[in-house]
């Protein structure tokens, strides 16, 4: 198993441009969630899905789209860069037994946009 | 909607002793309280969980103690190494919604 795979691991925008970053699992896990990692501000949650067809906002949502058409994947789209959104994106999923349970993250993806 | 808050933000402690991470909860229906670990430039891990049914469990070196009707769950590490340097994060988790929210971090440096 590759477990959870995003891509790209580095990329720079400039300001207004448009990208998605790609999130896919391969452990039929149907909890995936975005996170991103700022200095001193943790893991702020910006998208998650528990299922196919259902998504649903965290706590920083503005400037960013999912969609999750499939088990396996879960892309965030940022829709038009801002400097604000230099961070270092998380993509992370696990299963639901009666609840959340361990969750696996990918490997990141440091952005940087100027 | 749920906030986690921890404490400290940093912590030193000399090789051996023990540390402690505190975390609190606001949404009294969190049910699923794990912690992770990441090391620098790595991706976060899970190093132990507790649910709301358990008022404390342990792996080796490390526990985790739940107190509900405080709302706050804290890690314990004994014996700490230098390799438990790392930081830390305590997360909350709502059966229902299964949104999970961390707190914003405890960087642990281990002294030798």
């Amino acid at each position: 198993n590759a477990g959870v795979t995003q891509t790209p691991k580095f990329q720079v925008l400039k300001t207004g441009q448009s990208m998605t970053l790609q999130c896919a699992q391969d452990m039929n896990h149907e909890y995936m969630s975005w996170y991103r990692q700022d200095p001193g501000m943790g893991l702020r949650l910006i998208h998650y899905s528990v299922g196919a067809g259902i998504t649903d906002q965290g706590e920083v949502p503005n400037g960013y789209n999912v969609s999750r058409s499939t088990t396996e994947d879960f892309p965030l789209r940022l829709l038009s860069a801002a400097p604000s959104q230099t961070s270092v994106y998380f993509c992370a999923s696990s299963y639901l037994m009666g609840g959340n349970t361990e969750a696996f993250f990918g490997q990141g993806t440091r952005l940087t946009v100027v | 909607g749920e906030n986690v808050e921890q404490h400290p933000s940093t912590l030193s402690v000399q090789e051996g002793d023990s540390a402690v991470i505190k975390c609190t909860y606001s949404d009294s229906a969190s049910n699923y309280f794990p912690w992770y670990k990441q090391e620098l430039g790595k991706r976060p891990q899970l190093i132990i969980d507790i649910r709301s049914n358990v008022g404390e469990k342990k792996d080796q070196r490390i526990a985790v103690t739940l107190n509900k009707t405080a709302k706050h769950f804290s890690l314990h590490i004994t014996e700490t190494q230098p390799e438990d340097s790392a930081v830390y994060f305590c997360a909350a988790s709502v059966s229902g919604s299964e949104k999970l929210v961390f707190g914003k971090g405890t960087k642990l440096t281990v002294n030798p």
